[in-house]
């Protein structure tokens, strides 16, 4: 069955420390996407990332990191030099397609991320 | 590009009234959207899937008179919670997706429902 697991429920870290927000799916496609949001508290989803399951190369935005391996079928987020404004929850999402042909979301449980001053 | 609106962002009202939230899609064209539900510090939770022209469809669980879904045209997609109660309240979120795109979904920034 598809699923997403994001293990870690709450994070806290002090300004500047690195953070790994670890994310492991499951999926019997070939086909499919991976995405990783940001909530703050007003509630909007920032898009941060979009991965198809073809392209395993690690990309880099600023203090964002992702790692993507399909031998452990995880997609871990890394943020370097932590901000007090990075404190939010982290969503990892997998988007593949449903019965209809649309594709659909699943999202993990999200991690609750808390950046101390 | 890509933006989606939702009217309105936050509403509250009384038991028994019913509450109309709308989803719009500014600058592209959606067939498909869908609606979600995300209750304090819970992930989001896919309540239906609306199609432009035909009717929705609904996750398991979900009562389909008490959510009712229209989507009118291909930028705007319509939830109504019928007769609402205290255990509505929650946060509601509508994402558009555009086929062939990444398999993207564009998310509006929400509403947020208190029912008295």
């Amino acid at each position: 069955a598809q699923k997403v697991t994001q293990a870690q429920t709450e994070i806290s870290v002090v300004e500047k420390e690195d953070v790994t927000l670890d994310c492991v799916y499951e999926t019997r496609d070939t086909t499919y996407y991976l995405f990783w949001y940001k909530q703050p508290p007003s509630g909007e989803l920032v898009f941060l990332i979009r991965r198809n399951s073809f392209d395993e190369q690690n990309e880099i935005s600023g203090r964002y990191s992702w790692n993507f391996q399909k031998s452990t079928s995880s997609f871990n987020f890394t943020i370097t030099a932590s901000q007090v404004v990075d404190s939010a929850v982290y969503f990892c999402a997998l988007s593949e397609p449903s019965t209809s042909g649309t594709y659909k979301y699943i999202f993990g449980t999200g991690t609750r991320l808390k950046v101390l001053a | 590009g890509a933006v989606v609106s939702q009217h309105p962002s936050r509403v509250i009202c009384k038991s028994g009234t019913s509450v109309k939230i709308e989803c719009r899609s500014l600058d592209f064209q959606a067939t498909t959207m869908f609606w979600y539900r995300q209750f304090p510090k819970q992930s989001l939770m896919l309540m239906a899937t609306s199609n432009e022209g035909s009717k929705a469809t609904y996750e398991q669980g979900v009562e389909k008179d008490k959510f009712l879904i229209n989507h009118a045209s291909l930028t705007l997609s319509t939830l109504t919670v019928t007769s609402a109660h205290p255990e509505d309240s929650s946060f509601y979120i509508c994402s558009a997706y555009v086929q062939g795109r990444w398999a993207e979904q564009f998310f509006g920034p929400g509403t947020r429902l208190t029912v008295l």
